[in-house]
Protein backbone atom coordinates (compact mmCIF):
# COMPACT_ATOMS: atom_id res chain seq x y z
CA UNK A 1 0.00 0.00 0.00
CA UNK A 2 1.04 3.49 -0.45
CA UNK A 3 2.41 5.55 2.33
CA UNK A 4 3.61 8.98 3.15
CA UNK A 5 6.86 10.14 0.82
CA UNK A 6 8.81 12.68 2.26
CA UNK A 7 11.59 14.20 0.47
CA UNK A 8 14.62 14.70 0.52
CA UNK A 9 15.20 12.04 3.74
CA UNK A 10 18.44 13.86 4.67
CA UNK A 11 19.40 17.55 3.99
CA UNK A 12 22.61 19.43 5.03
CA UNK A 13 22.40 23.01 5.04
CA UNK A 14 24.50 25.91 6.17
CA UNK A 15 23.17 28.64 8.66
CA UNK A 16 20.98 31.14 6.97
CA UNK A 17 20.52 29.02 3.72
CA UNK A 18 17.47 27.82 3.04
CA UNK A 19 15.69 24.58 2.82
CA UNK A 20 12.35 22.92 1.22
CA UNK A 21 11.18 19.92 2.36
CA UNK A 22 8.01 18.17 0.45
CA UNK A 23 5.16 15.50 1.52
CA UNK A 24 3.07 13.57 -0.96
CA UNK A 25 0.53 12.17 1.05
CA UNK A 26 -1.35 9.03 0.37
CA UNK A 27 -3.83 9.18 -2.47
CA UNK A 28 -6.97 10.47 -1.70
CA UNK A 29 -5.94 11.33 2.03
CA UNK A 30 -6.81 15.43 1.85
CA UNK A 31 -5.40 16.53 4.65
CA UNK A 32 -1.18 16.80 5.85
CA UNK A 33 0.44 17.62 8.96
CA UNK A 34 3.84 19.12 9.60
CA UNK A 35 5.34 18.06 13.02
CA UNK A 36 9.13 18.90 14.18
CA UNK A 37 11.00 16.63 16.28
CA UNK A 38 14.43 18.71 17.78
CA UNK A 39 17.20 15.93 19.44
CA UNK A 40 15.49 14.22 21.94
CA UNK A 41 11.99 15.80 22.55
CA UNK A 42 8.83 14.69 21.20
CA UNK A 43 7.38 15.97 17.71
CA UNK A 44 5.54 19.13 17.87
CA UNK A 45 2.59 20.21 15.58
CA UNK A 46 3.80 23.30 12.97
CA UNK A 47 0.63 23.31 10.97
CA UNK A 48 -1.65 21.64 8.67
CA UNK A 49 -3.82 21.70 5.80
CA UNK A 50 -7.45 20.83 4.80
CA UNK A 51 -7.74 21.22 0.83
CA UNK A 52 -5.45 23.38 0.32
CA UNK A 53 -6.05 25.61 3.15
CA UNK A 54 -4.33 26.10 6.12
CA UNK A 55 -6.24 24.73 9.01
CA UNK A 56 -4.36 24.98 12.16
CA UNK A 57 -1.13 26.09 12.93
CA UNK A 58 1.26 25.41 15.94
CA UNK A 59 4.55 26.63 16.96
CA UNK A 60 5.52 27.29 13.31
CA UNK A 61 8.20 29.70 13.12
CA UNK A 62 7.81 32.78 10.94
CA UNK A 63 10.64 32.26 9.02
CA UNK A 64 9.09 29.16 7.73
CA UNK A 65 6.14 28.71 5.63
CA UNK A 66 4.25 25.86 3.99
CA UNK A 67 1.61 25.12 1.74
CA UNK A 68 -0.43 22.24 -0.18
CA UNK A 69 -1.00 22.42 -3.76
CA UNK A 70 -3.73 21.08 -6.41
CA UNK A 71 -2.21 17.69 -6.21
CA UNK A 72 -2.51 17.59 -2.21
CA UNK A 73 1.63 17.30 -2.17
CA UNK A 74 2.97 20.01 0.68
CA UNK A 75 6.49 21.72 1.15
CA UNK A 76 7.46 23.46 3.75
CA UNK A 77 9.87 25.92 3.69
CA UNK A 78 12.29 27.02 5.90
CA UNK A 79 14.47 30.33 5.67
CA UNK A 80 17.37 31.87 7.55
CA UNK A 81 17.92 28.90 8.92
CA UNK A 82 19.24 28.91 12.47
CA UNK A 83 21.49 25.84 14.00
CA UNK A 84 18.28 24.86 15.89
CA UNK A 85 15.77 24.25 13.46
CA UNK A 86 18.05 20.99 13.27
CA UNK A 87 15.30 18.46 13.55
CA UNK A 88 13.49 15.48 12.35
CA UNK A 89 10.38 16.74 10.12
CA UNK A 90 7.77 14.54 9.92
CA UNK A 91 4.71 15.11 7.35
CA UNK A 92 1.28 12.88 8.54
CA UNK A 93 -2.22 12.47 5.95
CA UNK A 94 -5.50 11.64 7.11
CA UNK A 95 -8.66 11.46 5.11
CA UNK A 96 -11.17 13.84 5.95
CA UNK A 97 -13.55 14.35 3.48
CA UNK A 98 -16.83 12.39 3.86
CA UNK A 99 -15.77 10.10 6.33
CA UNK A 100 -16.63 10.25 10.05
CA UNK A 101 -13.44 11.09 12.38
CA UNK A 102 -11.85 7.44 12.72
CA UNK A 103 -8.01 9.66 13.53
CA UNK A 104 -6.62 7.51 11.23
CA UNK A 105 -3.45 9.44 10.78
CA UNK A 106 -0.29 8.11 8.62
CA UNK A 107 2.99 9.26 9.24
CA UNK A 108 5.47 9.66 6.78
CA UNK A 109 9.59 8.35 7.38
CA UNK A 110 10.55 11.74 8.47
CA UNK A 111 13.39 14.80 6.72
CA UNK A 112 16.18 15.22 8.40
CA UNK A 113 17.52 18.70 8.17
CA UNK A 114 20.99 19.38 9.93
CA UNK A 115 22.14 23.13 10.00
CA UNK A 116 26.03 23.51 10.04
CA UNK B 1 -5.81 22.28 27.71
CA UNK B 2 -4.58 18.69 26.42
CA UNK B 3 -1.41 17.07 27.98
CA UNK B 4 -0.08 13.98 27.92
CA UNK B 5 2.65 12.88 30.31
CA UNK B 6 4.81 9.52 30.40
CA UNK B 7 6.75 10.02 34.10
CA UNK B 8 9.32 7.41 32.95
CA UNK B 9 12.02 8.82 31.10
CA UNK B 10 14.30 5.81 30.73
CA UNK B 11 13.48 2.00 31.05
CA UNK B 12 15.87 -0.78 31.36
CA UNK B 13 15.31 -4.15 31.32
CA UNK B 14 16.72 -7.89 30.79
CA UNK B 15 15.28 -9.69 27.92
CA UNK B 16 12.36 -11.84 28.15
CA UNK B 17 11.21 -9.45 31.16
CA UNK B 18 7.79 -7.82 31.19
CA UNK B 19 7.78 -3.70 31.17
CA UNK B 20 4.57 -1.33 31.72
CA UNK B 21 4.91 2.30 30.06
CA UNK B 22 2.54 4.66 31.52
CA UNK B 23 1.08 7.36 29.92
CA UNK B 24 -1.68 9.66 31.72
CA UNK B 25 -3.49 12.51 29.76
CA UNK B 26 -5.29 15.18 30.16
CA UNK B 27 -8.32 16.85 27.74
CA UNK B 28 -11.66 18.32 28.51
CA UNK B 29 -13.03 16.88 25.19
CA UNK B 30 -15.74 13.88 25.39
CA UNK B 31 -14.37 12.66 22.26
CA UNK B 32 -10.95 11.76 21.84
CA UNK B 33 -8.34 9.53 20.39
CA UNK B 34 -4.82 8.34 22.26
CA UNK B 35 -2.09 6.21 20.47
CA UNK B 36 0.96 5.08 21.24
CA UNK B 37 3.88 4.86 18.42
CA UNK B 38 7.49 3.65 19.09
CA UNK B 39 10.73 5.53 17.21
CA UNK B 40 13.87 3.21 16.75
CA UNK B 41 16.94 4.47 16.42
CA UNK B 42 16.44 4.87 12.32
CA UNK B 43 13.88 7.47 13.40
CA UNK B 44 10.75 6.66 12.06
CA UNK B 45 7.37 6.88 13.86
CA UNK B 46 6.27 3.31 14.37
CA UNK B 47 2.28 3.44 15.00
CA UNK B 48 1.30 0.59 17.05
CA UNK B 49 -2.27 0.95 18.32
CA UNK B 50 -5.07 3.76 18.43
CA UNK B 51 -8.05 4.14 20.55
CA UNK B 52 -11.17 5.71 20.58
CA UNK B 53 -12.68 7.30 23.90
CA UNK B 54 -15.65 5.44 23.74
CA UNK B 55 -13.85 2.07 23.55
CA UNK B 56 -12.57 1.08 27.19
CA UNK B 57 -11.53 -2.82 26.26
CA UNK B 58 -8.40 -3.56 26.74
CA UNK B 59 -6.53 -4.89 23.69
CA UNK B 60 -4.00 -7.72 22.96
CA UNK B 61 -1.70 -8.03 20.16
CA UNK B 62 1.08 -10.48 20.41
CA UNK B 63 3.12 -9.45 23.18
CA UNK B 64 1.50 -5.76 23.28
CA UNK B 65 -1.11 -5.25 25.02
CA UNK B 66 -2.95 -1.64 26.49
CA UNK B 67 -5.19 -0.69 29.11
CA UNK B 68 -6.97 2.17 29.41
CA UNK B 69 -8.86 3.34 31.64
CA UNK B 70 -10.99 6.91 31.75
CA UNK B 71 -11.25 7.08 35.42
CA UNK B 72 -7.65 7.32 35.62
CA UNK B 73 -6.44 9.30 32.41
CA UNK B 74 -4.24 6.54 31.97
CA UNK B 75 -3.71 4.21 28.69
CA UNK B 76 -1.02 2.41 30.03
CA UNK B 77 1.38 0.00 27.58
CA UNK B 78 2.69 -3.74 28.46
CA UNK B 79 5.49 -5.61 26.68
CA UNK B 80 5.38 -9.22 27.64
CA UNK B 81 8.75 -11.44 27.39
CA UNK B 82 10.72 -8.26 25.94
CA UNK B 83 13.14 -8.54 23.20
CA UNK B 84 16.03 -6.02 21.83
CA UNK B 85 13.92 -5.34 18.83
CA UNK B 86 11.83 -3.55 21.27
CA UNK B 87 14.27 -1.06 22.02
CA UNK B 88 13.27 2.57 21.14
CA UNK B 89 11.37 5.77 21.99
CA UNK B 90 7.78 5.09 22.70
CA UNK B 91 5.27 7.77 22.35
CA UNK B 92 1.87 8.47 23.72
CA UNK B 93 -0.09 11.00 21.96
CA UNK B 94 -3.75 12.37 22.09
CA UNK B 95 -5.95 14.78 19.76
CA UNK B 96 -9.23 15.60 19.70
CA UNK B 97 -11.88 13.36 17.66
CA UNK B 98 -14.43 15.65 16.32
CA UNK B 99 -16.49 14.65 13.64
CA UNK B 100 -14.98 16.23 10.29
CA UNK B 101 -12.40 18.41 12.19
CA UNK B 102 -9.21 19.25 10.51
CA UNK B 103 -7.36 19.73 13.32
CA UNK B 104 -8.10 15.72 14.58
CA UNK B 105 -4.29 15.20 13.50
CA UNK B 106 -2.85 17.20 15.60
CA UNK B 107 -1.12 15.22 18.06
CA UNK B 108 -0.16 15.98 21.70
CA UNK B 109 2.43 14.04 22.35
CA UNK B 110 4.05 13.02 25.76
CA UNK B 111 8.05 13.46 26.16
CA UNK B 112 8.76 9.88 25.02
CA UNK B 113 9.90 7.29 27.35
CA UNK B 114 13.49 5.58 26.26
CA UNK B 115 13.09 1.50 26.25
CA UNK B 116 16.16 -0.29 26.27
CA UNK B 117 16.56 -4.56 26.48
CA UNK B 118 19.53 -5.82 27.24
CA UNK B 119 20.68 -9.41 26.42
Amino acid sequence: AAGVIQSPRHLIKEKRETATLKCYPIPRHDTVYWYQQGPGQDPQFLISFYEKMQSDKGSIPDRFSAQQFSDYHSELNMSSLELGDSALYFCASSPLTGTPNTGELFFGEGSRLTVL
Amino acid sequence: AQKVTQAQTEISVVEKEDVTLDCVYETRDTTYYLFWYKQPPSGELVFLIRRNSFDEQNEISGRYSWNFQKSTSSFNFTITASQVVDSAVYFCALTRGVYGSSNTGKLIFGQGTTLQVKP
